[in-house]
């Protein structure tokens, strides 16, 4: 069936370093959503991709969709504390008819 | 604040019972899914509604099941239960039951199998 690899599992950053997690999908992706879960709370919905090869910013968040539409990455520019929580990519491809999470990136910020 | 409720938030009971769990989803959303987060996992789905039929299925135990009543309210039954079901389970709604739409989480429920 369709897997979807995040990498790395954890992060630590110093407040004002860059971030960068990267998902990976075993087949072709129609489209991919990012979400955001903070500690101890549900996830929230970043932002969707769907075009080969698409970036999408969000202040200080960019988003890359793969030209093969098989990989995604997620960076974050200077973090701040607030950048707190694990983000998740997932993949939806026609051939599973399901939107699979990744195993998540969760993301530390030491102040 | 998601606007998808889900009750209880927590819930104890021990291996053996069984339990459910309700979730209402946005008003006017017609999907609702299910998914399973255990400890330091990531989200594992185990089921999606549309308008009150099953669309998707993933890997859902068959001790676990689940509907979707005519107000569109969801509930997902689990039954027999044992410690390894001890998790946090989310439901999730969306305005159709396509993969392109963005899916509203609610606060989740902790089940505890002691």
């Amino acid at each position: 069936g369709q897997q979807v690899m995040q990498i790395p599992q954890y992060q630590h950053v110093q407040e004002g370093e860059d971030f960068t997690t990267y998902c990976n999908s075993s087949t072709t992706l129609s489209n991919i959503q990012w979400y955001k879960q903070r500690p101890g709370g549900h996830p929230v919905f970043l932002i969707q991709l769907v075009k080969s090869g698409e970036v999408k910013k969000q202040k200080r968040l960019t988003f890359q969709f793969g030209e093969a539409k098989k990989n995604s990455s997620l960076h974050i520019t200077a973090t701040q504390t607030t950048d707190v929580g694990t983000y998740f990519c997932a993949g939806f491809s026609g051939s599973a008819r399901q939107l699979t999470f990744g195993s998540g990136t969760q993301l530390t910020v030491l102040p | 604040d998601s606007g998808v409720t889900q009750t209880p938030k927590h819930l104890i009971t021990a291996t053996g019972q069984r339990v459910t769990l309700r979730c209402s989803p946005r008003s006017g959303d017609l999907s609702v899914y299910w998914y399973q987060q255990s400890l330091d996992q990531g989200l594992q789905f185990l089921i999606q509604y549309y308008n009150g039929e099953e669309r998707a299925k993933g890997n859902i135990l068959e001790r676990f099941s689940a509907q979707q009543f005519p107000d569109l309210h969801s509930e997902l039954n689990l039954s027999s239960l044992e410690l390894g079901d001890s998790a946090l389970y989310f439901c999730a709604s969306s305005v159709d039951g396509g993969a392109s739409y963005e899916q509203f989480f609610g606060p989740g429920t902790r089940l505890t199998v002691l």
